[in-house]
């Protein structure tokens, strides 16, 4: 089955000890992204790669880092994560790098920073 | 700058009745435009999307959308709700190589 898995799906830290979400496609993608998802403000990018070892900033890249060793796997890292980045969290792929919009979605990760 | 504007955060609908949800774009040219649907729980999955040509069109869980270039909107449509509707919905819209911009979502309640 064609999917987009991320992982944990819930996860509640503590300010300052870093954490990875990550994130696998078995769809041979070459386009990732990552969303963070908060009330009001819908969805905002975070980082997207085009391919392997091409990563860009988005929206609102501060307090995140990502790579793209792989074409599969796209994990995002919160170094020392902060309370502002409680938030849910979503991985998306895409078949070209050229980005048309049409975006597979993961399920999700849900993240509390206290 | 490129936007996407949801005018309605929330519509509530009796099962059964019409629905349009709103969606206005703000680009230099005609982007491409896409409804996505998030339900409870859920990642968002793809209802429908506009590239070219015939300004009406289909998507999937019998949804439509019509594009509007004298009014810049992509609104989505579905002439009976069932109650599995309620869920959020977000347009999105993305012009050659940047990436997609998402409108804020409008939250559909269904009421029997």
């Amino acid at each position: 089955e064609a999917q987009v898995t991320q992982n944990p799906r819930y996860l509640i830290t503590v300010t300052g000890k870093k954490l990875t979400v990550t994130c696998s496609q078995n769809m041979n993608h070459e386009y990732m992204s990552w969303y963070r998802q908060d009330p009001g403000l819908g969805l905002r990018q975070i980082y997207y790669s085009m391919n392997v070892e091409v990563t860009d900033k988005g929206d609102v890249p501060e307090g995140y880092k990502v790579s793209r060793k792989e074409k599969r796997n796209f994990p995002l890292i919160l170094e020392s994560p902060s309370p502002n980045q409680t938030s849910l969290y979503f991985c998306a792929s895409s078949q070209t790098s050229v980005n048309t919009g049409e975006l597979f979605f993961g399920e999700g990760s849900r993240l509390t920073v206290l | 700058a490129q936007s996407v504007t949801q005018p309605d955060i929330h519509i509530t609908v009796s099962e059964g009745a019409s629905l349009e949800l709103r969606c206005n774009y703000s680009y230099g040219a005609t982007p491409y435009l896409f409804w996505y649907v998030q339900s409870p729980g859920q990642g968002l999955q793809l209802l429908l999307k506009y590239f070219s040509g015939d300004t009406l069109v289909q998507g999937i869980k019998g949804f439509e959308a019509e594009f509007k270039r004298s009014q810049s909107s992509f609104n989505l449509r579905k002439p009976s709700v069932h109650w599995s509707d309620a869920a959020e919905y977000f347009c999105a819209a993305c012009s050659g190589n940047t990436p997609l911009v998402f409108g804020k979502g409008t939250r559909l309640s269904v009421i029997a």
